[in-house]
């Protein structure tokens, strides 16, 4: 069963640096997602993105935050200065039609650690 | 604005009972869409079941089904038959059916625990 992925699935990084999470989608999906999960809150939307542009965003996501689908397979949410406050847990997901209409598969998630 | 809430923390059963998890949520919209998402330790999140709000008929997916009732705005889920796989973090989440890649909205989650 088609699956997506996430790259690396731990990041450790100093305060202000920038990483770049990444993301597989499943092939033949259309829309694709991040959230975001403090440990111990709620899942929080962060982004979303069709055909090559942002489709809705969150509060959350700021100027510090970018996505991108680089290829016709990869998925990358990039934060550009990294602060404390963003460990976390970020999760990518994917669908073939808009919310709702479809279900939105996640990802295993990569955890990011800011030290 | 739409909101959702689970008010149960936490909860712990014995293997085999039911188990029903709560969770409301307020919206102005008449046609959306209700999700049961769940996050075993592994932290993947896993769809359980969905609820187009337009459908009366309640949802079912083998030992697991939804209460469903749009005048009341609730949407709980009942696990019947409780293994102990089913220990995890359960998560009741909305969406709009605008049409638009719209976000899902969460709730705060309820850890469900199966005791052996």
């Amino acid at each position: 069963e088609p699956e997506v992925t996430q790259t690396p699935s731990h990041q450790v990084t100093q305060m202000g640096q920038e990483v770049i999470l990444r993301c597989v989608p499943i092939s033949n999906h259309l829309y694709f997602y991040w959230y975001r999960q403090i440990l111990g809150q709620k899942v929080e939307f962060l982004v979303s993105f069709y055909n090559n542009e942002i489709s809705e965003k969150s509060e959350i996501f700021d100027d510090q935050f970018s996505v991108e689908r680089p290829d016709g397979s990869n998925f990358t949410l990039k934060i550009r200065s990294t602060k404390l406050e963003d460990s976390a847990m970020y999760f990518c997901a994917s669908s073939i039609s808009p919310t709702g209409t479809d279900t939105q598969y996640f990802g295993p998630g990569t955890r990011l650690t800011v030290l | 604005a739409q909101t959702v809430t689970q008010s149960q923390p936490e909860m712990s059963v014995q293997e085999a009972e039911t188990v029903t998890l709560s969770c409301t949520y307020d919206t102005s919209e008449n046609n959306y869409y209700l999700f049961w998402y769940k996050q075993p330790p592994s932290r993947q999140m896993i769809l359980v079941i969905r609820q187009e709000a337009y459908k009366q008929q309640n949802a079912t997916e083998n030992r697991f089904s939804v209460n469903f009732q749009k005048a009341a705005k609730s949407f709980s889920l009942k696990i019947s038959d409780s293994q102990l796989g089913d220990t995890a973090m359960y998560f009741c989440a909305f969406s709009h059916s605008g049409g638009g890649a719209d976000g899902l909205t969460f709730g705060k989650g309820t850890h469900l625990i199966i005791q052996p």
